[in-house]
């Protein structure tokens, strides 16, 4: 049990564009998916906090209007980059922590950003 | 807010030896303690966690360590197999709180 899926798991796009990620909760609910970032050889680094049905949380320095994230069910959450630069090329995770399962958050395969 | 430091960043240990990740963390009044391990181009995946309320935990040939008065923990694998190789992640928060904050990470490589 707890399986995220995230979907694309690659995209390569031109600079200017939007790209749309998504992450799901296959076989539980989820009230809080969280999405992360990762540079090769670094850690993941919280960009923000999904919450289903409110406004997402963003950790300091991360762009809200830049990265937009939107979690219009228990099982699924989008994170979209508008407006994407290379800069912007990075491979980002989402996690999902069930509801009666506690603290422990599952990851989804990530999906690898490159902007060309 | 929480500041997790992990060491060393990389490893190398020989099969069969034991190899030890270490991490200390800031806020004393985070209580939950997960290891992750992530293999290259792959998720992250729990592979043991721990709450305050123990000082160790143990499955099979990994086993987790607490000091909560020292603020540190601990993974620890023994027997280590060249499929061991990858880098593990410490993390701690507070249970059931959002504020999940990662250790750098720890490159282990297990020569055959």
């Amino acid at each position: 049990g707890a399986v995220v899926s995230q979907h694309p798991s690659w995209v390569i796009c031109k600079s200017g564009t939007s790209v749309k990620i998504e992450c799901r909760s296959l076989d539980f609910q989820a009230t809080t998916m969280f999405w992360y970032r990762q540079f090769p050889k670094q850690s993941l680094m919280l960009m923000a906090t999904s919450n289903e049905g409110s406004k997402a949380t963003y950790e300091q320095g991360v762009e809200k209007d830049k990265f937009l994230i939107n979690h219009a069910s228990l099982t699924l959450s989008t994170l979209t980059v508008t407006s994407a630069h290379p800069e912007d090329s990075s491979f980002y995770i989402c996690s999902a922590r069930a509801n009666l399962r506690g603290q422990t958050q599952y990851f989804g395969p990530g999906t690898r950003l490159l902007v060309l | 807010g929480e500041n997790v430091e992990q060491h060393p960043s990389t490893l190398s240990v020989q099969e069969g030896d034991s190899a030890v990740i270490k991490c200390t963390y800031s806020d004393s009044a985070s209580n939950y303690f997960p290891w992750y391990k992530q293999e290259l181009g792959k998720r992250p995946q729990l592979i043991i966690d721990i709450r305050s309320n123990v000082g160790e935990k143990k499955d099979q040939r990994i086993a987790v360590t607490l000091n909560k008065t020292a603020k540190h923990f601990s993974l620890h694998i023994t027997e280590t197999q060249p499929e061991d190789s990858a880098v593990y992640f410490c993390a701690a928060t507070l249970y059931n709180n959002n504020d999940m904050r990662f250790g750098a990470g720890t490159r282990l490589t297990v020569k055959p």
